[in-house]
């Protein structure tokens, strides 16, 4: 079956713009999660969602930073203002539940001029 | 705070070479541990789990075993091949009401290994 699909795979933007970031959880997941992947920081967690619950979003980084998943399916993770530190991988996973096995998606890269 | 320590890379290793990747983590409560992979060119995939103190996880000839004692959570393997190179990264779910399903990852390890 098909798996966790994020688009675009690659996304170049100058400071100061907003982008978008589109993820495609597995068909049936509940939970999905995304991360970023930095030189700098490693892998860290950004925002949750459950079902229908209020998002988990105790890791995302700055106000500049939002997320939001629309009929408990696709989610988009969005950045506002874009600065150079925001260049990294952006991951997103999805599980069928909480606490179950995430499966990954393969990424956005966003490089920020 | 949750943290995840892992050995600094890049690994090198000949084909049929014994692996060990350090692992040691920093958590409140129970974490459940994990070893996920990353192939060059794919995304994160889940290699192996375990989710309470002396369990033993494996797949794909690669184990490791939760130590709450040492806090450590090693992974091995006895012959590496070289479809094995791949980014190896160690993680903790600390749990915990909301918390389930935050992963906490460490750096990362870098294995390369050649015929």
């Amino acid at each position: 079956g098909a798996g966790v699909s994020q688009s675009p795979s690659n996304k170049v933007t100058e400071k100061g713009k907003d982008v978008e970031l589109r993820c495609d959880p597995i068909s049936g997941h509940t939970a999905l999660y995304w991360y970023r992947q930095s030189l700098g920081q490693g892998l860290e967690f950004l925002i949750y969602f459950q079902g229908n619950s209020a998002p988990d979003k105790s890791g995302l980084p700055s106000d500049r930073f939002s997320a939001e998943r629309t009929g408990g399916s696709v989610s988009t993770l969005t950045i506002q203002r874009t600065q150079q530190e925001d260049s990294a991988v952006y991951l997103c996973a999805s599980s069928w539940a909480q606490r179950e096995t995430q499966y990954f998606g393969p990424g956005t890269r966003l490089l920020v001029l | 705070g949750n943290s995840v320590t892992q050995m600094e890379g890049p690994v090198t290793l000949s084909e049929e070479a014994f692996l060990t990747i350090n692992c040691t983590y920093t958590a409140t409560g129970y974490p459940s541990l994990f070893w996920y992979v990353q192939y060059p060119g794919e995304g994160l995939q889940l290699l192996l789990k375990a989710t309470k103190a002396d369990d033993k996880g494996s797949n794909k000839g690669f184990e490791a075993t939760y130590r709450k004692e040492t806090t450590s959570f090693h992974l091995e393997k006895g012959s590496v091949q070289v479809s094995d190179s791949a980014v190896y990264f160690c993680a903790l779910d600390r749990g915990g009401g909301t918390s389930y399903g935050k992963l906490t990852f460490g750096q990362g390890t870098i294995l390369t290994v050649h015929p």
